[in-house]
């Protein structure tokens, strides 16, 4: 079965500190690993996805199948980065599972 | 910009009535799904549709039927409403090529009395 572990819901850090919102999973296929964000009162969307190797408002993620992990990362937080963060697997490339979630709240 | 719109922001029920959650988008998508958002939970995956009349369950199905007649709409029915589905609702869809970006709706939040 496909499982997606977010172990911490909260995450608080100050202003410029690196943050790392972990996430693990559980796949027996070729994942194809997400990441989304919502942030206040907005819609839940797409913040960057795996395959792209992308880096989106200063985050990165990097897929380790050796640990199962896609943990984000970001060297220096900004105020406007709380919000919500979930991670999530994509199985054959259609269904979507989501992880329990993350709140990171980043302090002035 | 893709719209995914949820009729209904906000509901109220009591126990045993049947509700019905409309979503509609605009893009076209093939893929359409519906995910219920509980705190320590996340997002739980209900059903999703890859088609037209087409229909698959996810994780939590139970309670729960949808219905797809046409491309552009998904709707979430609960036949019986009961207080452990007071929940947010969110509805989702995506292009199969670009299946890991879903486009989400801002969700109808409903309490059963």
């Amino acid at each position: 079965a496909q499982r997606v572990t977010q172990p911490e819901k909260l995450l608080s850090v100050f202003k410029g500190a690196p943050v790392e919102l972990k996430c693990n999973y559980s796949y027996s296929g070729s994942p194809e690993l997400f990441w989304y964000v919502q942030y206040s009162r907005q819609r839940l969307q797409l913040l960057l996805r795996h395959i792209s190797r992308e880096s989106i408002k200063g985050f990165t993620a990097d897929l380790n199948k050796g640990e199962t992990s896609f943990h984000l990362k970001k060297p220096f937080a900004q105020e406007e980065d709380s919000a919500m963060y979930y991670c999530a697997l994509g199985r054959n490339n259609n269904d979507m599972r989501f992880g329990a979630g993350t709140r990171l709240t980043v302090k002035p | 910009d893709v719209k995914v719109t949820q009729s209904s922001r906000y509901l109220v029920k009591r126990t045993g009535e049947k509700v019905f959650l409309e979503c509609v988008q605009d893009m076209d998508h093939e893929n359409m799904f519906w995910y219920r958002q509980d705190p320590g939970l996340g997002l739980r995956l209900i059903y999703f549709s890859y088609d037209v009349k087409m229909k698959e369950k996810g994780d939590i199905p139970e309670g729960y039927s949808v219905s797809r007649e046409k491309k552009e709409r998904f709707s979430l029915i609960l036949e019986s409403a009961s207080t452990n589905q007071t929940s947010m609702y969110l509805c989702a869809s995506s292009l199969p090529r670009r299946a890991g970006e879903l486009f989400f709706g801002e969700g109808s939040r409903l309490t059963v009395l």
